[in-house]
C-alpha cells in the first residue's frame, strides 16, 4: 500500500500570510497513464471534506485561486498564498494512482 | 439539489451486522463511480471501498475484505455497504463520496455520514 505523510500535522498561520502543506507519498504517485492521481481536500469543523484540488494541480470548481497544488512523483505540495478565516479546517492529501486510495493523517491549520 | 445523504447507521454488537445506504440525488448516479470512506470522530479519513459505475468493478480496503460488500442499484440511484463480523474498529462515521467525472480520480461530492458505533 502506498502510505502517505503530511507535514507539518498542526500549522497556525497569521490571516493575510501564506501557508504550505507537504504530502509525500511512499512510492512514485505517475500512474502508467502518465497522470498523477494525487488531491486535496479540506475538512471544516463538523463539514464533510471538500475537494481543493485533483490531479496534481487542477483546482476544482469553485475554489478559490489563492489555493495551489504542484509537486512531481513523491514530494507534493499546497499552498495557501494569503490564509483567511473560513480556510481553518483541516487539509488531507489523498492518493488514487493505486488502490487501495490512502489518506495522509491531515494537517490542522488554525488562526494564530 | 446535487447531493448523498447516508442512513442505517446506529449501535451494534460486536460480530453483528448492518447495511448502510447513499442515497444520490441532482445527478446521474449511474455514470459516477462511488466509494465509501470512514472516519473515527476527530481522526483521519480512511478508505473503504470503490464500485464503478455500472457495479462490474469492486475495490476493498484489507482491513474489511472478506467483511464488507459493496454494491448498487442505479435504477433506485442508491449506494450500499453490507457490513458483517462487525468489529469494535469498525466504529466511525461512515460517508459516500463520488468519483469526479471524467476518470480524474478524486473524490468531488461527499455525504455528512453515518455513525456506526460497535459495542464489544
Amino acid at each position: 500500500d502506498i502510505v502517505m505523510t503530511q507535514t507539518p500535522l498542526s500549522s497556525p498561520v497569521t490571516l493575510g500570510q501564506p501557508a504550505s502543506i507537504s504530502c509525500r507519498s511512499s512510492q512514485s504517485l505517475v500512474h502508467s497513464d502518465g497522470n498523477t492521481y494525487l488531491s486535496w481536500l479540506q475538512q471544516r469543523p463538523g463539514q464533510p471534506p471538500r475537494l481543493l484540488i485533483y490531479k496534481l494541480s487542477n483546482r476544482f470548481s469553485g475554489v478559490p485561486d489563492r489555493f495551489t497544488g504542484s509537486g512531481a512523483g513523491t514530494d507534493f505540495t499546497l499552498k495557501i498564498s494569503r490564509v483567511e478565516a473560513e480556510d481553518v479546517g483541516v487539509y488531507y492529501c489523498m492518493q488514487a494512482t493505486q488502490f487501495p486510495f490512502t489518506f495522509g493523517p491531515g494537517t490542522k491549520v488554525d488562526i494564530k | 439539489e446535487v447531493q448523498l445523504v447516508e442512513s442505517g447507521g446506529g449501535l451494534v454488537q460486536r460480530g453483528g451486522s448492518l447495511r448502510l445506504s447513499c442515497a444520490a440525488s441532482g445527478f446521474t448516479f449511474s455514470t459516477y463511480a462511488m466509494n465509501w470512506v470512514r472516519q473515527v470522530p476527530g481522526k483521519g479519513l480512511e478508505w473503504v471501498s470503490y464500485i464503478g459505475d455500472s457495479g462490474s468493478t469492486i475495490y476493498y480496503a484489507d482491513s474489511v475484505k472478506g467483511r464488507f460488500t459493496i454494491s448498487r442499484d442505479n435504477a433506485k440511484n442508491s449506494l450500499y455497504l453490507e457490513m458483517n463480523s462487525l468489529r469494535a474498529e469498525d466504529t466511525a462515521v461512515y460517508s459516500c463520496a463520488r468519483v469526479l467525472n471524467g476518470g480524474e480520480e478524486a473524490f468531488d461530492l461527499w455525504g455528512h455520514g453515518t455513525m456506526v458505533t460497535v459495542s464489544s
